[in-house]
């Protein structure tokens, strides 16, 4: 049971240039999310998907794409990097039903662009 | 208006030490539940305790306590008998609504908690 994984651990892209970061959990989680934390600040929601092939918006979606076609995995694309997407990127999971302390977050992923 | 306020950016306390760190909330649902976590300087999300807002007895987990006080609408956390590695960033955090009907989470801006020996 490996829990959330998140690839890759670094990104260096230029400016316009596209990529999608990973997110797997091994749980058979429903509920996963995609945050960003900027220097100093707390977690800001991207996109959140309650289950297979359904996905929603959270606080701050423009610039980002995202899929869910299997309940496993949850990639977050960037369709053209920008600096002000420079930041620390978390994925989370947890079980539909599950007492509210259960939300796993993975290690995150920390991507600079310049 | 900010949903989540953290007004503490930075605290010191000396090891051995209890320390309180504040935590205010917004929000119009009578149910939703108050989260917190702590973000070592590796970077990952520690859960630490957590607060639904029907329960009526603070959360309690170790050495970790939630000083809920719902009509002040604060959840501040209270951690006793400080140890060095506590030193880390404290987030608050809040998910609205019925548990189980949304995962998302609003986080403070976080508090960096230091330990001094």
């Amino acid at each position: 049971n490996a829990g959330v994984t998140q690839t890759p651990k670094f990104q260096v892209l230029k400016t316009g240039q596209s990529m999608t970061l990973q997110c797997a959990q091994d749980m058979n989680h429903e509920y996963m999310s995609w945050y960003r934390q900027d220097p100093g600040m707390g977690l800001r929601l991207i996109h959140y998907s309650v289950g297979a092939g359904i996905t929603d918006q959270g606080e701050v979606p423009n610039g980002y794409n995202v899929s869910r076609s299997t309940t496993e995995d949850f990639p977050l694309r960037l369709l053209s990097a920008a600096p002000s997407q420079t930041s620390v990127y978390f994925c989370a999971s947890s079980l539909q039903g599950a007492p509210d302390n259960e939300q796993f977050f993975g290690p995150g992923t920390r991507l600079t662009v310049l | 208006a900010q949903k989540i306020t953290q007004t503490q950016p930075g605290m010191f306390v000396q090891e051995k030490e209890a320390v309180t760190l504040d935590c205010t909330y917004d929000t119009s649902d009578q149910s939703y539940g108050l989260f917190w976590y702590k973000q070592p300087s590796s970077g990952e999300m520690i859960f630490l305790i957590y607060q639904g807002s029907y329960d009526e007895q603070n959360a309690t987990e170790g050495r970790y306590s939630l000083n809920f006080q719902k009509a002040r609408k604060s959840a501040n956390l209270v951690i006793s008998a400080s140890q060095l590695g506590d030193s880390a960033m404290y987030f608050c955090a809040m998910r609205e609504g019925l548990p189980g009907s949304a995962r998302q989470l609003t986080f403070g801006s976080g508090t960096q908690l230091t330990v001094l020996p």
